[in-house]
């Protein structure tokens, strides 16, 4: 069965730290995996990741995908208030990449 | 530049009453449309999606529906609420593409009583 799977399912941290998401998945015929950010209503795109090794990178997010090991990690440095949010994670997949199926998100909260 | 609309933001529906929630999308052709759940400000569970008029595809059996009467309208529907179907339901867009981000409308909180 295909999935995604999203780790942990939650995190506390203090402003200034350091965190590191995770997504993994096994689906048929991967296409791509993207990254997005929750803060109350609609999602909101961060990252397409495609190639293996390419790091993509916005201010103090970045994101990394390795498709040997099935992979992707969503790294956030020195984090503020504002990066509380829930962060998901989506790969289309099947044969046209119609079909899209969401990771069970990370809840952030960071404390000031 | 493409839009989104969703209506209505929030809903408050009796046990064994009809739903129906409305998504368009403007400013773009063909797009693929999509409806999405989510609990609790979690995951978003997959629940219809459709890449052209009248073309539907169900993820998960249920008593909602889903209709596309036009190329850029995306309905979902049920004809009798059970206290489950509550949730934040998200209408989403993307252009048809292998990869191009969703663009997600804002979202209907629902509460069946």
């Amino acid at each position: 069965e295909d999935k995604v799977v999203q780790s942990p399912l939650s995190l506390v941290v203090h402003e200034g730290d350091t965190v590191t998401l995770n997504c993994s998945y096994e689906v048929t015929n991967f296409r791509s995996l993207l990254w997005y950010k929750q803060e109350k209503k609609a999602p909101t795109f961060l990252f397409m990741l495609t190639s293996s090794g390419i790091e993509k990178k916005s201010g103090r997010l970045s994101s990394i995908l390795d498709k040997k090991e099935l992979f992707s990690i969503l790294n956030i440095t020195a984090t503020q208030t504002g990066d509380s949010a829930v962060y998901l994670c989506d790969v289309p997949y099947m044969e046209y990449g119609n079909k899209l199926v969401f990771g069970a998100g990370t809840i952030l909260r960071v404390k000031s | 530049s493409q839009t989104i609309h969703q209506w209505p933001a929030t809903l408050v529906q009796p046990v064994g009453s009809p739903l129906s929630l409305e998504c368009t999308v403007e400013g773009t052709s063909n797009p693929n449309l999509y409806w999405y759940r989510q609990a609790a400000g979690r995951g978003l569970q997959l629940l219809f999606y459709s890449v052209g008029i009248g073309q539907i595809s169900s993820e998960v059996p249920q008593n909602l529906s889903a209709s596309r009467p036009q190329d850029r309208q995306f309905i979902l529907s049920s004809k009798k609420l059970l206290l489950s179907d509550s949730g934040f339901y998200l209408c989403a867009w993307r252009i048809d593409s292998t990869n191009s981000p969703l663009h997600f409308g804002n979202g209907t909180r629902l509460t069946v009583t």
